[in-house]
């Protein structure tokens, strides 16, 4: 049973460019949830969807950040320009929702996507 | 949802057991206590969920007081891989599936 699949592992790259992270939640999940970690902050929620549907954005830090969920096996969050302070690990989970109650856990999460910005 | 308070640190030794405790003195009726493990370059991993008493699985106990306003992780005879950090977080999970983590508590064990 694969796990939450999280695309690139790192990436480093120059301020002003777009970054792109990418998740691939377990099949059959009903939710979808994007985290940022930094020493500073700790593990912050940005953003969650119910079956593709954005359902609280409001950890979004401000309009350069973007997130998609063009279906439910693929979600998007992307940094457009991105500035050095983007620089965290970047995470996604999902979550089975209601199976919850047959025992399985709230979250599973990806290894996560550190990002570097120059 | 319910703020969580649990030490920023412990120390331990391989062999020993280990309990952290947190504090939620505003958990709501419909919450559940849940903690994750988080080791280094990795997403957290879930280890235990409970509404109250005691749970166990093969991996930890979670002790719930009556009041539950606080919890107890125990991990017995702990390792060198199970230093890492530890979060504990509140919930409905019937009404959000959404979890907001705290500092939590980085466990150290040393040989």
């Amino acid at each position: 049973d694969a796990g939450v699949i999280q695309s690139p592992r790192h990436e480093v790259t120059e301020m002003g460019q777009e970054v792109t992270l990418r998740c691939k939640p377990i099949s059959g999940h009903d939710y979808l949830f994007w985290y940022r970690q930094t020493m500073m902050r700790g593990l912050e929620l940005l953003i969650y969807f119910n079956n593709n549907v954005p359902i609280d954005d409001s950890g979004m830090p401000e309009d350069r950040f973007s997130a998609k969920m063009p279906n439910a096996s693929f979600s998007t969050l992307k940094i457009q320009p991105s500035e050095p302070r983007d620089s965290a690990v970047y995470f996604c989970a999902s979550s089975p929702g209601t199976k919850v109650w047959q025992g399985d856990q709230p979250q599973h999460f990806g290894d996560g996507t550190r990002l570097s910005i120059l | 949802l319910a703020k969580t308070t649990q030490p920023i640190s412990m120390d331990s030794y391989e062999g020993q057991e280990v309990n952290i405790t947190c504090s939620h003195n505003n958990i709501a009726t419909n919450d559940y206590i849940t903690w994750y493990q988080q080791f280094p370059s990795q997403g957290p991993r879930f280890i235990i969920q409970g509404y109250k008493t005691k749970v166990t699985n093969e991996v930890a106990s979670l002790f719930i007081p009556a009041d539950r306003k606080s919890s107890t992780l125990s991990l017995p005879r702990v390792s060198l891989s199970d230093t890492a950090v530890y979060y504990c977080l509140v919930g409905d999970p019937r009404s959000s599936y959404k979890l907001i983590f705290g500092s939590g508590t980085r466990l150290l064990v040393r040989p």
